[in-house]
């Protein structure tokens, strides 16, 4: 079952912060962040692991509750670099396999 | 380092057509994965490969079949094309001791 995104998108102006929330109904082992930009290939960011710390990636970073099989990603003083689609992907006890969110848009505007 | 590669980039079929859609990938990684991409829906899984020989389902596996040819080749082939599996196809690898699965260009189809 895919995991939920929320937003479905957000705007935003550079030097400004989002969270973007992903959530499973099913327990989670790991989950996995990804950035497409228009037109390209999905690009990996970070994974955050169950019994892990917070992750980070230049100015995102992300965290993740077991309890509440939720992981959320902070992109924090937003670059136009930033801009793509995020998508999350959660796995099981079999790390081969991945379900994705639908995926959130960001756009940063100068 | 040409990382995966899929061939073709586009591609449009008739309805009831069969295609092979090709990937082959460098880094002599030994899981391979194929998904497809629809607006709204997110990257679903179609088939993978965890290593060499073995094929398993994904979500979406109905009206798809797939050959690990070798370590480096992962082909997906539909045997009738149908106007619902017009999509955007990535197709994906990854090394044993790493969780980052790395993605090819992606091929486009659409089936009229």
């Amino acid at each position: 079952q895919q995991p939920v995104q929320s937003p479905q998108a957000v705007i935003l102006r550079e030097g400004e912060d989002a969270v973007i929330n992903c959530s499973s109904s099913k327990a989670l082992y790991s989950v996995h962040w990804y950035r497409q930009k228009h037109g390209e290939a999905p690009v990996f960011l970070m994974i955050l692991l169950k019994g892990g710390e917070q992750k980070g990636h230049d100015k995102i970073s992300a965290s993740f509750n077991e309890k509440k099989q939720q992981s959320s990603l902070y992109l924090t003083a937003s670059q136009l670099s930033y801009s793509g689609t995020y998508f999350c992907g959660t796995g099981g006890d079999n790390d081969y396999k991945l379900s994705f969110g639908a995926g959130t848009t960001v756009t940063v505007r100068a | 380092n040409a990382g995966v590669t899929q061939t073709p980039k586009f591609q449009v079929l008739k309805t009831g057509q069969s295609m092979t859609l090709q990937c082959a990938q460098d880094m002599n990684h030994n899981s391979m994965y194929w998904y497809r991409q629809d607006p709204g829906m997110g990257l679903r899984l179609i088939y993978y490969s965890a290593s060499e020989g073995t094929t398993d389902k994904g979500e979406v596996p109905n009206g798809y079949n797939v050959s690990r040819l070798n370590k480096r080749e992962f082909s997906l082939r539909l045997e009738s094309a149908a106007p619902s599996q017009t999509s955007v196809y990535f197709c994906a690898s990854k090394t044993s001791w790493a969780y980052e699965q790395y993605f090819g260009p992606g091929t486009r189809l659409t089936v009229t």
